[in-house]
């Protein structure tokens, strides 16, 4: 079966720096995305990676590992608005999108 | 601006009461896609429609249904809404079905609660 694994949930400190792993067995590749979802809100899209390597965007940046199925969103200079779920998800061979259940990032003062 | 809207944002109905979710978009997306997701898990695919092509999960109930009348506008009804319904449903948009970036733009739900 296809499966998306990340952490249930992670606590981290305003202004600090926090690492959220997604690691991945899906039927075939094409693409992985990171989705931010404040608590009762809709996904909105945040990053997008299709070859490995580090994508930067501002405060967040996006790694992939094909090879090793891995993936990490990290947050930089974290805001108490960060605060949310983050979800992974792969789009396998059939270009079906494949999720994961989502991370809860829990920011304190 | 372009966007998603679903309509209603919170729903309250009884067991058995039948229940119809709308979304519409501006986006003119041809893709557009009906979500359940339960708290704390992932966003399950319910269906997704290709232009009028109609793609229906095979793990999806009968108890859901879904109609797009046209590019604009897509509905998600719920026949006979048990306990297990209760859920937020994401519609989503998106250009084509899935080659490049093609990033989904949701609309901000519909909460469902069944009493």
């Amino acid at each position: 079966g296809q499966n998306i694994d990340q952490p249930t949930e992670m606590t981290a400190t305003e202004g600090a720096i926090v690492q959220i792993n997604c690691t991945y067995q899906t039927s075939g590749f094409n693409g992985l995305f990171w989705y931010q979802q404040h608590a009762g809100e809709a996904p909105t899209f945040l990053s997008y990676n299709v070859l490995d390597g580090l994508e930067e965007k501002g405060r967040f940046s996006s790694f992939l590992s094909r090879s090793k199925g891995y993936s990490y969103l990290l947050l930089k200079e974290l805001q108490m608005k960060d605060s949310a779920s983050y979800l992974c998800a792969v789009r396998d061979s059939n270009y079906q999108l494949i999720w994961g259940a989502g991370t809860k990032l829990i920011i304190k003062p | 601006d372009a966007m998603v809207i679903q309509n209603p944002r919170y729903q309250v109905t009884q067991f058995g009461k039948p229940v119809t979710l709308s979304c519409s978009q501006t986006l003119n997306h041809n893709v557009m896609y009906w979500y359940q997701q339960k708290s704390s898990q992932a966003p399950k695919l319910l269906f997704h429609y290709y232009d009028k092509d109609f793609n229906n999960e095979a793990d999806t109930p009968d108890n859901f249904q879904s109609r797009r009348p046209n590019t604009s506008f897509c509905f998600l009804d719920i026949r006979s809404p048990g306990l297990g319904d209760a859920a937020m449903y994401l519609c989503a948009t998106s250009r084509d079905g899935g080659t490049g970036a093609n990033v989904l733009t949701f609309g901000a739900g519909s909460r469902l609660t069944v009493l």
